[in-house]
């Protein structure tokens, strides 16, 4: 199992930003996928998840109406379209496998919003 | 919000010890399947979390057998039998039960 995060870097506030995870070595339309963050030096926090088919979605209420969570089955890959950015949104995004029970991660992408 | 509250913060640990993290949740954690969703990671500086154990007391692949969970409810504790120098890191708790999934504030294990 591998999970590649692509589509971090510096953005200004108030900016967008879309964060791919590509999957490979396992049957990705099988799996819910999640989005974590970790701002630096702080602990874990969950984003979103998704669940296999795509059809529900789940957002922590500090990114609800801002982060899109989505998935493209004929590419193995999960995105998360993050809009109107704020400063505290700095951090390493990890994706992972599953929602409840996350079992493998990504290295992460590193998103730093700073003007 | 469920709140995950783990002791403590700082575990110093002297090697051949053991050691254990006590992780608490502001309300149960049995979902209306029947399964609790209490899983375990393990960090260490620069890398990716990974997962210890799942549903409370599940150890993950080639995780070794000094470490163990358990607990129930709104009560849970992971504990490392025989402390070794690999195990540093920081530890968190996460439930899986109720949406927002959230994590504990994490355990820094050091060695003596």
């Amino acid at each position: 199992v591998q999970l590649l995060e692509s589509g971090g870097g510096l953005v200004q506030p108030g900016g967008s930003l879309r964060l791919s995870c590509t999957a490979s070595g396992f049957i990705f339309s099988d799996f819910a996928m999640s989005w974590v963050r970790q701002a630096p030096g702080k602990g874990l926090d969950w984003v979103s998840s998704i669940d296999a088919s795509g059809g529900k979605t789940y957002y922590a209420d500090s990114v609800k109406g801002r982060f899109t969570i989505s998935r493209d089955s004929s590419k193995n890959t999960v995105f998360l379209q993050m809009n109107s950015l704020r400063v505290e949104d700095t951090a390493v995004y990890y994706c992972a496998r599953r929602m409840s029970t996350p079992g493998y991660w990504g290295q992460g992408t590193l998103v730093t919003v700073s003007s | 919000d469920v709140v995950m509250t783990q002791s403590p913060l700082s575990l110093p640990v002297t090697p051949g010890q053991p050691a254990s993290i006590s992780c608490r949740s502001s309300q149960s954690l049995v979902h209306s399947d029947g399964n609790t969703y209490l899983n375990w990671f393990y960090q260490r500086p620069g890398q990716s979390p990974r997962r210890l154990i799942y549903k409370v007391s599940n150890r993950d692949s080639g995780v070794p057998d000094r470490l163990s969970g358990n607990g129930s409810g709104t009560d849970f504790t992971l504990k490392i039998s025989r402390v070794e120098a690999e195990d540093v890191g920081v530890y968190y708790c996460m439930q899986g039960t109720h949406r927002p999934y959230t994590f504990g504030q994490g355990t820094k294990l050091e060695v003596k």
